[in-house]
């Protein structure tokens, strides 16, 4: 199975919104709401952010939002923030434990 | 406070065997699956597979199958993986996570093992 389809960047001013999209297909992202999003900071851990599409673990900021249509996963940061420039991954478990696919993940840029 | 703490950086040879650890607390470590995870210097995240430590089920990924070895010790909380016969392509950062109870997603992630793996 393939990597599921992120841009590979998105930048947005502070107090913008970006959008980044996670494409993937029927067997993966579009059949099942398992659809969780990942944060990273060069050289650290990722963290978790949303999880089984669009609920966000208790102490993650409001302004994370994910959403899905189809084959298509989105996570949406409102009100960006430097502290929000990061790499940002998407994931979707397929209802079998092995096969769990990465998007290639999304460089953020904050202007 | 939930944590997974990781053993730390490793420099092998070709062909050298390897075992890294990661060790849960602040939960009741049996109750979750663990997840592993590579990441390759400057790429993306790739999933290996899972262990639950109370019977040490494992599922591996097809990509790693036959090349890495999950296993659990409950006495000490500790997950552990584990190669023989490293390739100079296991250079990367491997992070073990513990799974949602749905096994949905991973919520607490290990602060990630440097693996280098060079002649």
């Amino acid at each position: 199975q393939s990597a599921l389809t992120q841009p590979r960047s998105v930048s947005g001013s502070p107090g913008q919104s970006v959008t980044i999209s996670c494409t993937g297909t029927d067997s993966d992202v579009g059949g099942y709401k398992y659809v969780s999003w990942y944060q990273q900071y060069p050289g650290k851990a990722p963290k978790l952010l949303i999880y089984d599409v669009n609920n966000r673990p208790s102490g993650v900021p409001d302004r994370f939002s994910g959403s899905k249509s189809g084959n298509t996963a989105s996570l949406t940061i409102s009100g960006l923030q430097g502290e929000d420039e990061a790499d940002y991954y998407c994931c979707s478990y397929t209802g079998t434990y092995t096969h769990v696919l990465f998007g290639g993940g999304t460089k953020l840029t904050v202007l | 406070e939930v944590q997974l703490v990781q053993s730390g950086a490793e420099m092998k040879k070709p062909g050298e065997s390897l075992k890294i650890s990661c060790k849960g607390s602040g939960y009741t470590f049996t109750n979750y699956w663990i997840g592993w995870v590579r990441q390759m210097p400057g790429k993306g995240l790739e999933w290996m597979g899972l262990i639950y430590p109370r019977d040490s089920d494992t599922r591996y990924s097809p990509s790693f199958q036959g090349h890495v070895t999950f296993s659990a010790d409950t006495s000490t909380n500790t997950a552990f993986l584990q190669w023989r016969g490293l390739k100079a392509s296991d250079t990367a950062f491997y992070y073990c996570a513990r799974q949602t109870p749905t096994v949905t997603s991973s919520d607490y992630w290990g602060q990630g093992t440097l693996v280098t793996v060079s002649s």
